[in-house]
């Protein structure tokens, strides 16, 4: 079965660097776009970042423009988040998601997720 | 700021049927997935695309969508439907990614 796994979380000073894991089992990764989605405390999921299934594309939200980098391994079946000068407000539940995209039943869904890796941003 | 807007709360009676609402320009253009959350969990698809149910979601939930808003119904809710939920589509653009700001829906 489709299995996604974070790991990489933990607590970090302002203006450090933290880089997140998912690693990937059950399916054909190099297959598949993966998303990024962020959940902060108490709070609702938020869109972070997507990279196509070959790395040929990546697109980030405005939020994290800039300091966040989304990358894959294909041959690890492994999606990667740089996370660089993070803020107070980068604290949150990190999760990855596939892809599912079926253009002729209008299918683009996140279709399945991880447990998330929780990042702390803190002095 | 979220470009497709949710109500924040909703509740319903055990057994009766709720709407829960997603709006937003892109939902013109692409169709809403909704997702359901419940605490300490992780989110999981309940619908997507025009009224697609993954498998193993009961068939209580159904989805629509008119001009700019996206609808899930929960026909006859039970009390293990009391969860978040949250809709998402891509953005007016077309190449990024948006959550609705979620909808916590309480069985009564």
């Amino acid at each position: 079965q489709v299995q996604l796994v974070e790991s990489g979380g933990g607590m970090v000073q302002p203006g450090g660097s933290l880089r997140l894991s998912c690693a990937a089992s059950g399916f054909a990764f190099g297959s598949y776009a993966m998303h990024w989605v962020r959940q902060a405390p108490g709070k609702g999921l938020e869109w972070v970042a997507v990279i196509s299934y070959d790395a040929s594309d990546k697109k980030d939200a405005d939020s994290v423009k800039g300091r966040f980098i989304i990358s894959r391994d294909n041959s690890k079946n492994t999606l990667y988040l740089q996370m660089n000068s993070l803020r107070a407000d980068d604290s949150a539940l990190y999760y990855c998601a596939r892809d599912l995209y079926i253009g002729v039943a209008a299918v683009d869904v996140f279709d399945h997720w991880g447990q998330g890796a929780l990042v702390t941003v803190s002095s | 700021s979220s470009e497709l807007t949710q109500d924040p709360a909703v509740s319903v009676a055990l057994g009766q049927t709720v709407r829960i609402t997603c709006q937003g320009d892109s939902l013109r253009n692409y169709y809403a997935s909704w997702y359901q959350q419940k605490p300490g969990q992780a989110p999981v698809v309940v619908i997507c695309g025009k009224n697609y149910r993954p498998s193993g979601i009961p068939d209580r939930f159904s989805g629509s969508s008119s001009g700019n808003t996206a609808s899930l119904t929960i026909t006859g809710a039970q009390a293990e439907d009391e969860a978040d939920y949250y809709c998402n589509s891509r953005d007016s653009s077309g190449n990024l990614w948006v959550f609705g700001g979620g909808t916590k829906l309480t069985v009564l």
